[in-house]
């Protein structure tokens, strides 16, 4: 399989504990999308990165909200001290060449929910 | 103004029958516009992409942009019920300096038998 993928797939935390997911892109992807998205509502874009680099993070992004792509391959999301509102679908995609106008394919999602 | 606005619906058709989806986008600058596909609890699918005003089409897909009316929409041809989806609506939007992908709330199709 050469799409998106993304682990995991579902994660069940309590209020206040550390997570973090992972997104492996396309492999010539270079770049490299973070959204998350609530029941009834469009993906809401988080973060993204060109190769390694992070270059811009939602002003809705709270600094409990970290991404990191090391080696420009695949990238991680962690939240630290999750609260009840971080609930919601994750989403990562990717997309080839530095154009903004090029199609992005999305992962499947991890589906998180704090308790 | 939202950036990006669509129906939520649902829009019900008759399995067999034209459905037709709306969007209208709010930055004039925009050049790039796609339809996703989303079944419940599963990831966005991109249909298509348009960047030019007029028609593009694809299998029983059709994509239809008018940038002077800031609006797009999607056609689907002979509905089947498998299309029954949520359809999101996404732009490119220049914000905070660079262009980023908005989404429309999305309409929910429902096709019947």
């Amino acid at each position: 399989d050469t799409g998106v993928s993304q682990d995991p797939r579902h994660k069940i935390t309590k209020r206040g504990q550390n997570v973090t997911f992972r997104c492996d892109p396309i492999s010539e992807h270079n770049r490299l999308y973070w959204y998350r998205q609530t029941l009834g509502q469009g993906p809401e874009f988080l973060t993204y990165f060109q190769n390694e680099a992070q270059l811009e993070k939602s002003r809705l992004l709270s600094d409990r909200f970290s991404a990191e792509r090391p080696k420009g391959s695949f990238s991680t999301l962690e939240i630290q001290r999750t609260e009840q509102g971080d609930s919601a679908m994750y989403l990562c995609a990717s997309s080839m060449g530095l154009s903004p106008y090029n199609e992005q394919f999305f992962g499947p999602g991890t589906r998180l929910t704090v308790l | 103004q939202k950036e990006v606005e669509q129906n939520s619906g649902p829009l019900s058709v008759p399995e067999g029958a034209i459905a037709s989806l709306n969007c209208t986008y709010s930055d004039r600058g925009s050049q790039s516009f796609f339809w996703y596909r989303q079944y419940s609890g599963k990831s966005p699918e991109l249909i298509m992409f348009i960047y030019s005003n007029g028609d593009k089409e694809d299998g029983r897909f059709t994509a239809q942009l008018n940038k002077a009316s800031q609006y797009v929409s999607l056609l689907i041809r002979d509905s089947q019920p498998s299309d029954s989806a949520t359809y999101l609506c996404a732009v490119n939007i220049m914000m905070d300096s660079s262009y980023k992908l908005i989404f429309g709330s999305g309409t929910r199709l429902l096709v019947r038998p």
